[in-house]
């Protein structure tokens, strides 16, 4: 079993709609989780962080945490063609030395 | 503003030479960290460094080694590329108690 686990899409939604990406992990002890975006040919660059389970909002987006279930998602509201990437979820898998584990992203694709 | 800087965008070397790839922070941050992304694999760790000097294997360290001589800089260094290393190379930085990790533009290397 994969430490983190997305499905890799790609994932089609209207411009306007909500768009929801999931994760799950595999570490019960896991304490950080982290949504990257990456634009095709640039960086990762971080958009939510979440420590707690429930909700957390920040614009448009909203992260979710689950531990007894061990997944995380985001949802991103009125989705937008510049929303269009690859979304990586990663868990900073417990015991190691701020060790960041990556899944291997699930492609978005807004269609206006 | 923050920066993690990557010694070369793009590198083309031949089979057997010795590869040296340079990557320098301005955060004064304590963990740094060198990925290798590929289609369909995602961010896969290759090394981090949680201090100066010190260096732990992450998940692929085969065909690989570091150096971490002061804070600001890591180097990975493929003791003699092989085909199978072309890849796109990521280094990240991230700060003690910081919970985003900071990406360079990255390097894609191919091994001819």
């Amino acid at each position: 079993q994969k430490e983190v686990e997305q499905n890799s899409g790609p994932l089609s939604v209207p411009e306007g709609a909500i768009a929801s990406l999931n994760c799950t992990y595999s570490d019960r002890g896991s304490q950080s989780f982290f949504w990257y975006r990456q634009y095709s040919g640039k960086s990762p660059e971080l958009i939510m962080s979440i420590y707690s389970n429930g909700d957390k909002e920040d614009g448009r987006f909203t992260a979710q945490l689950n531990k007894a279930s061990q997944y995380v998602s985001l949802l991103i509201r009125d989705s937008q063609p510049s929303d269009s990437a690859t979304y990586l979820c990663a868990v900073n898998i417990n015991g190691g030395y701020q060790k960041v584990t990556f899944g291997t992203g699930t492609k978005l694709q807004v269609i206006p | 503003d923050v920066k993690v800087t990557q010694s070369s965008r793009y590198l083309v070397k031949r089979t057997g030479e010795k590869v040296f790839l340079e990557c320098v922070q301005d955060m004064d941050h304590e963990n740094m960290f060198w990925y290798r992304q590929d289609p369909g694999l995602g961010l896969r760790l290759i090394y981090f460094s949680y201090d100066v000097k010190m260096k732990e294997k992450g998940d692929i360290p085969e065909g690989y080694s570091v150096s971490r001589e002061k804070k600001e800089r890591f180097s990975l260094i493929l003791e003699s590329a092989s085909t199978n290393q072309t890849s796109m190379y990521l280094c990240a930085s991230r700060g003690r108690v910081s919970t985003e990790a900071f990406f360079g533009q990255g390097t894609r290397l191919t091994v001819v």
